[in-house]
């Protein structure tokens, strides 16, 4: 059991641009969730997968942001036209069944 | 909607001392759970304990335990022996298994020092 992974750890980009991150879920957990966190905050529920289904959006989730899950394996979270207020650490978990255990976290800075 | 309140935003505990991290929490609904999370400076979120709103036997994994009260939505966090490497946020999170969300709602955490 490997653990939760998620790449790159950081990014740094221009507002405007499009970044996308990848997390690799320990394997066989069937759930899969991405967090938001914003500095001295707990993290906050963005998308959830059971497979390869997403079954739930917050309404944090905003039309720039979309998720995939293909096959039901690594799940990808795409920010498109990245705004400054998109700065944060974005985590990613999973979950067989009820507990969930998170990644290291992607910090994303943007300029 | 659930929510998850941590009053304490930092404390400070003298290392082998004892401390305790309060939590309460809001929701309607009578089968949930309840998780610690330690999140050390610049590491990862871990599992600290977890309950389950149905069992009345309070929690227990080593050092860590909690004060379960249902009735006052109260879930507090005891650690005994306070050592160096506890120093981490702590958050308490709220989860409402189910049809469709398994989300977990954090609280702002507490900031929880251990002093040599």
């Amino acid at each position: 059991d490997t653990g939760v992974s998620q790449d790159p750890r950081h990014k740094i980009t221009k507002r405007g641009q499009n970044v996308t991150f990848r997390c690799d879920p320990i394997s066989e957990h069937n759930r899969l969730y991405w967090y938001r966190q914003t500095l001295g905050q707990g993290p906050e529920f963005l998308t959830y997968f059971q497979n390869e289904a997403q079954l739930e959006k917050s309404r944090l989730l905003s039309d720039r942001f979309s998720a995939e899950r293909p096959k039901g394996s690594f799940s990808t979270l795409e920010i498109q036209r990245t705004e400054q207020g998109d700065s944060a650490m974005y985590l990613c978990a999973s979950s067989r069944p009820e507990t969930q255990y998170f990644g290291p976290g992607t910090r994303l800075l943007v300029l | 909607a659930q929510t998850v309140t941590q009053s304490q935003p930092e404390m400070s505990v003298q290392e082998a001392e004892t401390v305790t991290l309060s939590c309460t929490y809001d929701t309607s609904e009578s089968n949930y759970y309840l998780f610690w999370y330690k999140q050390p400076p610049s590491r990862q979120m871990i599992l600290v304990i977890r309950q389950e709103a149905y069992k009345q036997q309070n929690a227990t994994e080593n050092r860590f335990s909690v004060n379960f009260q249902k009735a006052a939505k109260s879930f507090s966090l005891k650690i005994s022996d306070s050592q160096l490497g506890d120093t981490a946020m702590y958050f308490c999170a709220f989860m409402k298994p189910g049809a469709g969300s398994y989300q977990l709602t954090f609280g702002k955490g507490t900031k929880l020092s251990v002093i040599p």
